[in-house]
């Protein structure tokens, strides 16, 4: 069992659709990560939030938003996505940003129609 | 940043020990080095983390010669559960996010 919660574990959308991945951690920690993965490729980081305020957004595209409502949530919103968007999604959290180890979540499979 | 170089696959059968290999020869001096395992469908995990000589933990070992500028991995007894991407990472533990980067990851594929 991860200690990383992420929902929901699959979803399919359209390229119109609007929806949103959640990620939830009571560790207390007060760092939080998204990251991509494609497929036999390692994870890459999209966004770090540190004390519930974006500190690193990777250079990634509008279409994706996040947002961490308090220190135990972190949620991802998409809209207008493209099929190459298809990716795990995952979510990790650390006492502190930049801190080792990172405790993942098992992501969100997300599959663009 | 320091960049890791891991080979991509590795092959290993029930109750050997497994050696990985990771290269980091632009390892600075406030780097960690960090080894996660990820199953598919699932997030990596934590294996261990060490900074110099060993490290020793209830699953693996962490061997970091005197020069640092590359790292070892050893699986004692491997078993068909511990078929997965191995993953090691260099950092300043602390420091800018930025610099924990994933490298290629090795496969271990385990057999009977």
């Amino acid at each position: 069992d991860t200690e990383v919660t992420q929902t929901p574990k699959h979803l399919v959308m359209g390229m119109t659709n609007k929806k949103s991945l959640k990620c939830e951690q009571h560790m207390g920690h007060r760092a939080m990560y998204w990251y991509k993965q494609k497929a036999k490729k390692p994870p890459e980081l999209m966004f770090v939030y540190s004390y519930e305020k974006l500190s690193i957004n990777e250079s990634v595209p509008s279409r994706f938003s996040p947002e961490c409502p308090n220190s135990s949530l972190l949620n991802l919103h998409l809209h207008a996505l493209q099929p190459e968007d298809s990716a795990l999604y995952l979510c990790a959290s650390s006492q502190e940003e930049g801190d080792q180890p990172q405790h993942f979540g098992d992501g969100t499979r997300l599959s663009i129609l | 940043l320091a960049k890791t170089t891991q080979p991509i696959s590795m092959d290993s059968y029930e109750g050997q020990e497994v050696n990985i290999t990771c290269s980091h020869n632009n390892i600075a001096t406030n780097d960690y080095i960090t080894w996660y395992q990820q199953f598919p469908s699932q997030g990596p995990r934590f294996i261990i983390q060490g900074y110099k000589t060993k490290v020793t933990n209830e699953v693996a070992s962490l061997f970091i010669p005197a020069d640092r500028k590359s790292s070892t991995l050893s699986l004692p007894r491997v078993s068909l559960s511990d078929t997965a991407v191995y993953y090691c990472l260099v950092g300043d533990i602390g420091g800018a996010t930025n610099k924990l980067i994933f490298g290629t990851g090795t496969l271990l594929a385990v057999q009977p």
